[in-house]
Parts: structure tokens; C-alpha cells; sequence
């Protein structure tokens, strides 16, 4: 248990609807960072906040957005699903903002959309 | 355009012999690298990493050899256990990515009793 938690666990919803994916992170921890997995590729970076704060984008498309809150909650909006959204959406949270060998990420379980 | 590849989908191993997972970058720029493991139904969890100034790091059973100048990196599982079976992400970061981590395909391993 990594210690960072994601909900809802599988998501199932129609083209065209919006859905919100909900992360809390370790507790201490101040970054949050959002990852897609497609069927059989790699995890893509979406979007990074540090203590509420956007830190860095990646391909994240316009469709979705992405917040956190004071209490360090994250969530992930995406809208206008299309049939090409459906993947694994990671959380993962880290005490600091940099990737680099004095910070390890951790990966919450993941939420698996379905856009049918 | 992949700066972190991952050209083995799977790789299938003698339980008790080495499996060696393979890992190539583009990215010069990239000076910290790390390697998860990942069971189904979970999350990537973090296994090991080195840092560019090193060329090798050891954990236990694991070992990630890092050769700069072929922008290649390998980790090394020895001796191979069942339980090892899982799917290897290679993961690189550096300034020039703004620190985020940019992830291979992944290896699907399996270790055969």
C-alpha cells in the first residue's frame, strides 16, 4: 500500500459525458502528479501541482483540467469523453516537486475508464 | 517521439536465473533514472534508481547498470523469483524535462517456476 489513494476504482460512462477522478496523496506529501496509461503503453505525464499550485503540463489535452485543493486533494476533470479516453488514470504523490534522487514518487492503484 | 524505450514487450525466464530488462533514451539531458514494477490491478511501485554520475546500482537482488554513452540502461534481476512476474517501466527525468518523469512501454516479465 503505497499510501495514496484514488477513487473511484473503474469509471464507466458514455462519449460525450464528463467524469471526475479523485486522488488523495501520502499523507506529508505536497506534490501531485497525474499519469494516463493506454491499453499497452507506457504512462504518459499529464499534470503536476505542488501545494495547490500547477508545477508542470504535459500532453494533457484541453478537454481536461486538473486542481488541487487545500487540503491536498487532487482531482482530474475530463470532459467531452471521447472513446480514445479510455485508460488508466494514475495519481502519484511525492514530498517535493522535483523528480531526482532525493524524491521517489508513489503511485496510487489507478482508475480505469471506460468510454463506451 | 519516445525519449524512453522499452523495445522488449515481454521477456520469459528460468525461475533462479538472471533476467536482464533493457532500456534506451534519447535525451542526453536526462540524469536520473529509475525502474518500477508493476502487478496488475496496482499501481507502479518504485523499485530502483541510479543517478547519472553513478554507473551502477545495487539493491539486493536488483542491479541497474546505467552506460551514458550508449544512452542505455539495464536492470538486472538475480536470481529471478515468481514472484517477480510483473511488467518493468523504465523511467527517466532531468532539467531539460522540467523533473518529469518519462516513462518506456514497459516489459512484461515472467518467471517461470
Amino acid at each position: 500500500d503505497s499510501g495514496v489513494t484514488q477513487t473511484p476504482k473503474h469509471l464507466i460512462t458514455a462519449t460525450g459525458q464528463r467524469v471526475t477522478l479523485r486522488c488523495s496523496p501520502r499523507s506529508g506529501d505536497l506534490s501531485v502528479y497525474w499519469y494516463q496509461q493506454s491499453l499497452d503503453q507506457g504512462l504518459q505525464f499529464l499534470i503536476q501541482y505542488y501545494n495547490g499550485e500547477e508545477r508542470a503540463k504535459g500532453n494533457i489535452l484541453e478537454r481536461f483540467s486538473a486542481q488541487q485543493f487545500p487540503d491536498l486533494h487532487s482531482e482530474l476533470n475530463l470532459s467531452s469523453l471521447e472513446l480514445g479516453d479510455s485508460a488508466l488514470y494514475f495519481c502519484a504523490s511525492s514530498v517535493v516537486p522535483e523528480a531526482s534522487s532525493y524524491n521517489e514518487q508513489f503511485f496510487g492503484p489507478g482508475t480505469r475508464l471506460t468510454v463506451l | 517521439d519516445q525519449q524512453v524505450k522499452q523495445n522488449s514487450p515481454s521477456l520469459s525466464v528460468q525461475e533462479g536465473r538472471i533476467s536482464i530488462l533493457n532500456c534506451d533514451y534519447t535525451n542526453s539531458m536526462f540524469d536520473y533514472f529509475l525502474w518500477y514494477k508493476k502487478y496488475p490491478a496496482e499501481g507502479p511501485t518504485f523499485l530502483i534508481s541510479i543517478s547519472s554520475i553513478k554507473d551502477k546500482n545495487e539493491d539486493g537482488r536488483f542491479t541497474v547498470f546505467l552506460n551514458k554513452s550508449a544512452k542505455h540502461l539495464s536492470l538486472h534481476i538475480v536470481p529471478s523469483q515468481p514472484g517477480d512476474s510483473a511488467v518493468y517501466f523504465c523511467a527517466a527525468s532531468g532539467m531539460d524535462s522540467s523533473y518529469k518523469l518519462i516513462f518506456g512501454s514497459g516489459t512484461r516479465l515472467l518467471v517461470r517456476p
